[in-house]
This record gives C-alpha cells, sequence and structure tokens, in this order.
C-alpha cells in the first residue's frame, strides 16, 4: 500500500547541517514535496523534486532522491534556531496536486 | 491578499454534537481539501473537491461530511458519528488536477471534544 515513513525528531546545533530522511513506496509518485509547519500553524510549502531528477537545491536547501531506493532526503545548510518546526515529507497521488501522502513529521529541534 | 483562511482558529464541543469547520480560499483554485492532523501520524486526508458540486472521499472520510456549492467555500461537518473528532483540521486548496501545483493550506483549526 502506500505509505511514507520519517522519523519523528532530530536535534541540531545551530550552524550545524541538518538532514532529514523519507521513505516512500509508491513509485507512480511524479512529485515529491518538504512542508515545514511551525507551532500551531499551518503547512507551508518548502520544496519540491520531479521524480526523474536526483538532486534539487534551493540556497539553503538540498534535496536528493534515490528512485531507486525510494528514498528522499532534505538538507539544511547552516541551520538557524528559526528552522526549528515540524518538516513533512509527502508523494503525490498520481496527477493529483493536493493529493498528498504525508509522513509523520521530523520535529527538528536547533539549539544555539 | 490572497490566501486560504479557516475559521474558528480553535473549537469546543461537547460529545454528541455536530460541528462545521469553515475554510474560504480567494485564489481562484477549483481544488479544495480537508486533511486531519493527529500526533506522530502526520496528515490524512478526510475529503477533496475537484470543482464545485462535486467532492470525494479520502481516506479517513467516516463521520464526516462536506459540501462544495460555491468554488472558495468547502466547510467540513464533523458529525456525532466519528469517534474521536478532537484533532488539528487543515483546510487546503491547488489548482484542479495538475502535476506540480502547490497546495496551499490554511492555519488550521483545533477542534476539542468534551
Amino acid at each position: 500500500g502506500e505509505d511514507v515513513e520519517q522519523s519523528l525528531f532530530l536535534s541540531v546545533r545551530e550552524g550545524d547541517s541538518s538532514v532529514i530522511n523519507c521513505t516512500y513506496t509508491d513509485s507512480s509518485s511524479t512529485y515529491l514535496y518538504w512542508y515545514k509547519q511551525e507551532p500551531g500553524a499551518g503547512l507551508q510549502l518548502l520544496t519540491y523534486i520531479f521524480s526523474n531528477m536526483d538532486m534539487k537545491q534551493d540556497q539553503r536547501l538540498t534535496v536528493l532522491l534515490n528512485k531507486k531506493d525510494k528514498h528522499l532526503s532534505l538538507r539544511i545548510a547552516d541551520t538557524q534556531t528559526g528552522d526549528s518546526a515540524i518538516y513533512f515529507c509527502a508523494e503525490s497521488r498520481g496527477n493529483q496536486g493536493g493529493k498528498l501522502i504525508f509522513g509523520q513529521g521530523t520535529e527538528l529541534s536547533v539549539k544555539p | 491578499d490572497g490566501g486560504i483562511t479557516q475559521s474558528p482558529k480553535y473549537l469546543f464541543r461537547k460529545e454528541g454534537q455536530n460541528v462545521t469547520l469553515s475554510c474560504e480560499q480567494n485564489l481562484n483554485h477549483d481544488a479544495m481539501y480537508w486533511y486531519r492532523q493527529d500526533p506522530g501520524q502526520g496528515l490524512r486526508l478526510i475529503y477533496y473537491s475537484q470543482i464545485v458540486n462535486d467532492f470525494q472521499k479520502g481516506d479517513i472520510a467516516e463521520g464526516y461530511s462536506v459540501s462544495r456549492e460555491k468554488k472558495e467555500s468547502f466547510p467540513l461537518t464533523v458529525t456525532s458519528a466519528q469517534k474521536n473528532p478532537t484533532a488539528f483540521y487543515l483546510c487546503a486548496s491547488s489548482v484542479r488536477d495538475r502535476d506540480n501545483t502547490e497546495a496551499f493550506f490554511g492555519q488550521g483549526t483545533r477542534l476539542t471534544v468534551v
């Protein structure tokens, strides 16, 4: 069945790099997304990657996709305290833009 | 400003009562979605609508109902049949049925049933 898995917690020091990992099962997903959620708020799209790409870089964010292993990662360079939030990996369901399958979310804690 | 608005932010209801959560968007999006968020479980799709006067069940539709009488509005009713209604509810919208379309989320409504 369809499933997206993430580890629940990650703690890093300010200035270090953070790497958040995700595995998914649906090989037909065309896009994979990373969303950020701050406490008590909605979700904000951080970045996405098309399934035929291996890597995408956007300022401090780098997304790596290993389609063979169905593994997705988000690297945040020079992590700041303002990056503390929950990060969700999500895969699209075929061509349905807002129909997403979400992972459980990884809570990133950045310590000064 | 364009966006998606959910109200209220916090909602308390007694067990056995129906309650309706509001979701309005002025982004001119055709598609709208309701998700439920529980701690440690991520978001799960309740209902979605691709166009006015049409909607489909998502993964956890039991105990919920929706309507889509206007493009801008997609209210969600949590009925007394929903066994565990206490959760954080998120509404989203997107351009209809296209890949790589960003889903815009509202700020959520936290429903507590006592």
